[in-house]
């Protein structure tokens, strides 16, 4: 089975500061990790994935995350905060890509202080 | 782009009513579901459907039904809906090229009194 565990319901940062959100993983094979945003009244768009290949992986509107199979994370990172990146995120994993769904973590809401 | 399109963004119905809950795609995709969004809990899948007229429970699937009558569209229903799926209800469409990829659409928030 898999599971996905993030650390931190709510995360607060100021504008320019470093935004790191967490996310460990459960399961017994390489999954395929996901990192999804909400903003409000929305639904989910895709930030970033790891399939294979480079563990280091760079998503839109400069967030990154880096697979660490040894640590089982795959945190998600931005070098400096907007105010716009104020949302919901969500890491998600799979194990089946041809079939089963995602499944998600409880998600992280990041507030973004001026 | 990929478009997932639910045709209720709002709905307001009262206990014990039947609600239906639409969800179009225009990416010939296969792969379609059903999430429950809530407070804290995250994303849990209701049901999803890997071709038409098929389906499969997901984790949740207590007092909902689906159906896949066409491959574009998926449709989530509440039989009889009760206060406890008060909720946002989210639909996807899995993408062809194997990378787990899920497409969702804007989500249908459900109040149920």
């Amino acid at each position: 089975a898999q599971s996905v565990t993030q650390l931190g319901s709510h995360v607060s940062v100021s504008e320019g500061a470093l935004v790191l959100l967490r996310c460990n993983y459960s399961s017994s094979v390489p999954p395929y990790l996901f990192w999804y945003v909400q903003y409000p009244n929305q639904g989910l768009q895709l930030l970033l994935k790891y399939t294979t290949g480079a563990t280091l992986v760079k998503g839109i509107n400069g967030f990154e995350a880096e697979f660490k199979k040894s640590e089982t994370s795959f945190h998600l990172t931005k070098p400096s905060a907007h105010m716009s990146d104020a949302a919901e995120y969500f890491c998600a994993v799979t194990l089946d890509t041809g079939r089963r769904a995602l499944t998600f973590g409880s998600g992280t809401r990041l507030q973004v202080q001026p | 782009d990929v478009k997932v399109t639910q045709s209720s963004r709002y709905l307001v119905k009262r206990t014990g009513e039947k609600v239906f809950l639409e969800c179009v795609q225009d990416m010939d995709h296969e792969n379609m579901f059903w999430y429950r969004q809530d407070p804290g809990l995250g994303l849990r899948l209701i049901y999803f459907s890997y071709d038409v007229k098929m389906k499969e429970k997901g984790d949740i699937p207590e007092g909902y039904s689906v159906s896949r009558e066409k491959k574009e569209r998926f449709s989530l229903i509440l039989e009889s809906a009760s206060t406890n799926q008060t909720s946002m209800y989210l639909c996807a469409s899995l993408t062809g090229d194997h990378t787990g990829e899920l497409f969702f659409g804007e989500g249908s928030r459900l109040t149920v009194l």
